[in-house]
């Protein structure tokens, strides 16, 4: 089966930083996303790692480490608006762009 | 263009009703996806097009759920003889399906169902 592991909830401050950790055990690798969605949204799009390493994109940084199973993301100067579930996203194969989603973690900020 | 468009937003049925969701797609991706989501969890994949083609359907599909594509535009979700634990946000995405564009799904805002 597949297995995408993510901390359920987290708290942090205004002007903050905090790292999302996701692992993932799945039956194949073809890259691995991060989404963003507010209550009662839809998910957004915020980065995509297929190679090891870091890819920054603004206040919002992803890193992935394919030999360990395992990515995070870095969410910096920390805004009330970022409070939101951040799913982590695992594509199985080039053939297609199915995603296999973790349970998400749900980031509460506070001033 | 505006998006990922579903409609309804909201639908509230009876247990045993058949329901019926619509997608349309940003017009040139030509991948389509349904995903189901229930409260806490991450989306579920349930099924996806490439144009017309439905190329992949997960087993969380039963066989009360059919989805079509006619002409490779937008798409249609319907669950017949709705059950309680059909209850979820169904989501639909597109995507332009090639790997050099690989910029992760657009989704739509949603179809919430509530089966009373």
């Amino acid at each position: 089966g597949q297995n995408i592991d993510q901390p359920t909830e987290m708290t942090a401050t205004e002007g903050a930083i905090v790292q999302i950790n996701c692992t993932y055990q799945t039956s194949g690798f073809n890259g691995l996303f991060w989404y963003q969605q507010h209550a009662g949204e839809a998910p957004t799009f915020l980065s995509y790692n297929v190679l090891d390493g870091l890819e920054e994109k603004g206040r919002f940084s992803s890193f992935l480490s394919r030999s360990k199973g395992y990515s995070y993301l870095l969410l910096k100067e920390l805004q009330m608006k970022d409070s939101a579930s951040y799913l982590c996203a695992v594509s199985l194969s080039y053939n297609t762009d199915k995603l296999i989603f973790g349970t998400g973690t749900r980031l509460q900020v506070f001033p | 263009d505006t998006g990922v468009s579903q409609n309804p937003r909201h639908k509230i049925t009876k247990r045993g009703q058949n329901v019926t969701f619509r997608c349309d797609p940003i017009s040139e991706h030509n991948r389509l996806y349904w995903y189901r989501q229930t409260l806490g969890q991450g989306p579920e994949f349930l099924t996806y097009f490439q144009n017309e083609a439905q190329l992949e359907k997960s087993r969380l599909l039963s066989d009360r759920f059919s989805a079509e594509r006619p002409k490779g535009s937008f798409s249609t979700l319907e669950i017949q003889r709705t059950e309680q634990g059909d209850s979820a946000m169904y989501l639909c995405a597109s995507s332009h399906g090639t790997q050099e564009a690989n910029y992760g799904y657009t989704f739509g805002s949603g179809t919430r169902l509530t089966v009373v």
